[in-house]
């Protein structure tokens, strides 16, 4: 089976460019995360979907960062401008109900020059 | 909103036990989970225990939970180099979404 599938896996962009990060979720997973790492922070949930619909996007830094998820397999987080403090690995996840196990993706790594 | 402690660093010699702590805060937790990540991946589920057991056990790995002091542990068994990696601790509490702890880093020396 596909897992969460993630591009690009990596992305390199200079400061005040917009960047688009994509997700395809397991087909019949109800639940969508997109997390961001650093080694300051760890692991920090940044928005969750249900059936497609935003639960959840207190964890979303500022307002230059926006997600959607215009269908079942599809979501994107984007960052309009990008600035460097944003260079991170972001992670997507899925699972099939709220506490169940989700699955993660193997990460974009960002870098914001 | 749930809180999840994990120390960050742990060391080992090979072919020892290792045991990776954490104690989380919402004592309506029902799912624990331990993840793995290696280096340039995602995390990667390696088990979880319901709220009713005190352990679970799967080959090399077993799962401590003590709900009365909301700690759970990670044991694994004859640990070998390949088992170097950041380990998370997840608890989904309230919410019912887990939260994630900071992740201990395992290092496996020979």
């Amino acid at each position: 089976d596909a897992g969460v599938i993630q591009s690009p896996r990596h992305e390199v962009t200079e400061m005040g460019q917009e960047v688009t990060l994509r997700c395809k979720p397991i087909s019949g997973h109800d639940y969508l995360f997109w997390y961001r790492q650093t080694m300051m922070r760890g692991l920090e949930l940044l928005i969750y979907f249900n059936n497609n619909v935003p639960i959840d996007d207190s964890g979303m830094p500022e307002d230059r960062f926006s997600a959607k998820m215009p269908n079942a397999s599809f979501s994107t987080l984007k960052i309009q401008p990008s600035e460097p403090r944003d260079s991170a690995v972001y992670f997507c996840a899925s699972s099939s109900r709220g506490n169940q196990p989700q699955h993660f993706g193997d990460g974009t790594r960002l870098s914001i020059l | 909103g749930e809180d999840v402690e994990q120390s960050l660093f742990l060391s080992v010699r090979e072919g020892d036990s290792s045991v990776i702590n954490c104690t989380y805060t919402d004592s309506s937790s029902t799912y624990l989970y331990w993840y793995k990540q290696e280096p340039g991946a995602g995390l990667q589920l390696l088990t979880y225990i319901f709220s009713n057991m005190d352990m679970k056990q799967d080959q090399r790995l077993t799962v401590l939970l003590n709900k009365k002091d909301k700690h759970l542990s990670l044991r694994i068994a004859d640990t070998q180099t390949g088992d170097s990696a950041i380990y998370f601790c997840a608890a989904s509490g309230g919410s019912y979404i887990p939260t994630f702890g900071r992740g201990t880093s395992l290092i496996v020396h020979p």
